[in-house]
């Protein structure tokens, strides 16, 4: 067990409305990252972090942000919603360096849909 | 960039049968692999993970092996069980320089198992 939240889980939401995802981490870990699961694309990188107020962009970052005000949270902000925004999005951290062997762990996610 | 390419799915198999899926990569420098495993309704489990060539990664049967020399890291069971039956995810993860431990993923392979 990794130590990660996700919440929600589940939202539904209309287009034009925005939505904010957050992921909770209790062990301290410095990256963390946001990926969406769509099928036949299988994860897709939206941004990550590497530090409290450090992060950067993924493949899909259009029509996100992020911010990392402090080490447990990292929160994705959709600012006008979208049905193309309906997905599945995974929250995953990436060990301390010491042992790691570059394996990242991951939330349970949250299932957005955007009507 | 780098990219994963997995065999198309779904795939179907009867209890005890022999599993293959294909994954083959392409990275610069020397990337570690990964086989992740999602079962319905949750998030992605590491299956197992290969850091350098020629290693050969294993758990619960499933086994890879790191093969430079073709890009690859297919994964195989000798003998599925229904309780086999999710998506299965190939990643790479190139951690030097700034690539800040990304995980680049397949498209996923959806397996089902019928007893």
């Amino acid at each position: 067990d990794a130590g990660i939240t996700q919440s929600p889980r589940h939202k539904v939401t209309e287009t034009g409305t925005p939505v904010t995802l957050r992921c909770h981490q209790t062990e301290n870990h410095r990256y963390m990252y946001w990926y969406r699961q769509d099928p036949g694309h299988g994860l897709r990188l939206i941004h990550y972090s590497y530090g409290v107020k450090d992060t950067d962009k993924g493949e899909v970052s259009d029509g996100y942000s992020v911010s990392r005000s402090k080490t447990e949270d990292f929160l994705l902000t959709l600012e006008s919603a979208t049905s193309s925004q309906t997905s599945v999005y995974f929250c995953a951290i990436r060990p301390r360096a010491g042992g790691s062997t570059g394996e990242l762990f991951f939330g349970e996610g949250s299932r957005l849909t955007v009507l | 960039g780098d990219s994963v390419t997995q065999m198309e799915g779904p795939v179907t198999l009867s209890e005890e049968a022999f599993l293959t899926i294909n994954c083959t990569y392409t990275a610069t420098g020397y990337p570690s692999l990964f086989w992740y495993v999602q079962y319905p309704g949750e998030g992605l489990q590491l299956l197992l993970k290969a850091t350098k060539a020629d290693d050969k990664g294993s758990n619960k049967g499933f086994e890879a092996t790191y093969r430079k020399e073709t890009t690859s890291f297919h994964l195989e069971k000798g003998s599925v069980q229904v309780s086999d039956s999710a998506v299965y995810f190939c990643a790479l993860s190139n951690a030097g320089g700034t690539s800040y431990g990304k995980l680049t993923f397949g498209q996923g392979t959806i397996l089902t198992v019928h007893p």
